[in-house]
């Protein structure tokens, strides 16, 4: 149990388009979901916080606008690169806390997303 | 939240075991201490989860002194598959967002 996938795996994409990457819990439901980008060799930095119904809570110094969150199910939640850019090329990856979980700190990853833009 | 401190690499060898000490010297009283495990473009994994003394799975243990102020993943004959990067977090149950520090990579020789 406490599946998360992530799709697309992989995504390559032109400069200036704009790239949706989805995350969903299989086998639970997450009203809370986070965001996590990953640069080559270093740690995961979160991006924003997702609640189901409400808008993100974004990190200091991510753009709320560039970085689209949409949570609008208990499974669900989305992230849209728009006007994506060659430095928006990471690994992006999604956590969800199982709703109810007497583990208030328990999350479960995807397994990520590879964006690379040319 | 506690910022943890832990090596950057280590590297050992088959049948080995390891440990990887992590330093929370700013621990909260409600903090808990969780180690997750990534493979290269893997989301990482959840290892163990403790709050005091000792924690034992069929992976790891986990050893938290008296102050809590580290703690120590021990992971007990590593295998070549065990090479991968280790992450200390520390964070309360309420359910806040975790914070990754700068992670330990761990690489298992022949």
């Amino acid at each position: 149990g406490a599946v998360v996938s992530q799709h697309p795996s992989w995504v390559i994409c032109k400069s200036g388009t704009s790239v949706k990457i989805e995350c969903r819990s299989l086998d639970f439901q997450a009203t809370t979901m986070f965001w996590y980008r990953q640069f080559p060799k270093q740690s995961l930095m979160l991006m924003a916080t997702s609640n189901e119904g409400s808008k993100a809570t974004y990190e200091q110094g991510v753009e709320k606008d560039k970085f689209l969150i949409n949570h609008a199910s208990l499974t669900l939640s989305t992230l849209t690169v728009t006007s994506a850019h060659p430095e928006d090329s990471s690994f992006y990856i999604c956590s969800a806390r199982p709703y109810g979980s007497p583990k208030g700190n328990e999350q479960f990853f995807g397994p990520g997303t590879r964006l690379t833009v040319l | 939240l506690a910022k943890t401190t832990q090596p950057i690499s280590m590297d050992s060898y088959e049948g080995q075991e390891v440990n990887i000490t992590c330093s929370h010297n700013n621990i909260a009283t409600n903090d808990y201490i969780t180690w997750y495990q990534q493979f290269p473009s893997q989301g990482p994994r959840f290892i163990i989860q403790g709050y005091k003394t000792k924690v034992t799975n069929e992976v790891a243990s986990l050893f938290i002194p008296a102050d809590r102020k580290s703690s120590t993943l021990s992971l007990p004959r590593v295998s070549l598959s065990d090479t991968a990067v280790y992450y200390c977090l520390v964070n309360n149950n309420a359910g806040n967002m975790l914070t990754f520090g700068g992670g330990t990579r761990l690489m298992v020789k022949p």
